[in-house]
């Protein structure tokens, strides 16, 4: 079946640094892939809609430059926070399609974000 | 904004009784998704069922699709402990659309 592998699992950094997430989708390809962010106890928020090829669509209220989102390639996708702050930590899951798939969307494992 | 909004909220039952879960949304759909999410983890999808449909089955689980009155249910037959999760439902506005997630319900069975 759709795997989706996203790495980190955990990772805890120090504010005004940057994290990378990847997303990666190991045996089928993805035109497109959607990071999501989950505060405890509660639903995933959808952040962005990573386009292989071309640019994300930020949803309304994120920032674009401080989650920088590139799609490089029909497998992966990646996930910058910038200038992270102690607010910016939650859980990111990202998700994908395959692109001659009818059926649901494949989550990573997501990325449990610590910073302090 | 949500979509989905799920009741109830949370649910505690005996193993070996049956689990429903209700979710209800506002707009138009294409497809209504239920996922699965184990403390901590990411989702895992269990069972899509799109607008032109009424009741889907796999293994213990049903769902079904109310257009009309624009809601939908899992019902969760001759649950498991391990079945205990939070199930959040999702909608889609077309074959490749975002998702939009509801609040999700926290099942627990007790052993």
């Amino acid at each position: 079946g759709a795997v989706v592998s996203q790495h980190p699992s955990r990772v805890i950094c120090k504010s005004g640094t940057s994290v990378k997430i990847e997303c990666r989708s190991l045996d089928f390809q993805a035109t497109t892939m959607f990071w999501y962010r989950q505060f405890p106890k509660q639903s995933l928020m959808l952040m962005a809609t990573s386009n292989e090829g071309s640019k994300a669509t930020y949803e309304q209220g994120v920032e674009k430059d401080k989650f920088l989102i590139n799609h490089a390639s029909l497998t992966l996708s990646t996930l910058t926070v910038t200038s992270a702050h102690p607010e910016d930590s939650s859980f990111y899951i990202c998700s994908a399609r395959d692109i001659a798939g009818n059926y649901g969307y494949t989550f990573g494992s997501g990325t449990r974000l610590t910073v302090v | 904004s949500q979509q989905g909004e799920e009741d109830p909220q949370a649910l505690s039952i005996q193993e070996g009784e049956n689990a429903t879960m209700n979710c209800s949304y506002k707009t138009s759909i294409n497809n209504l998704q239920w996922y699965r999410q184990n403390s901590g983890r990411g989702l895992v999808h269990l069972i899509l069922i799109r607008s032109n449909e009424r009741e889907k089955h796999s293994g213990r689980l049903r769902v079904t699709l109310d257009t009309s009155k624009k809601s939908s249910s899992l019902l969760i037959t001759a649950s498991r402990a391990a079945d205990t999760a939070s199930y959040f439902c999702a909608t889609g506005t077309g074959a490749n659309s975002k998702l939009t997630f509801g609040k999700g319900i926290t099942l627990s069975v007790r052993p």
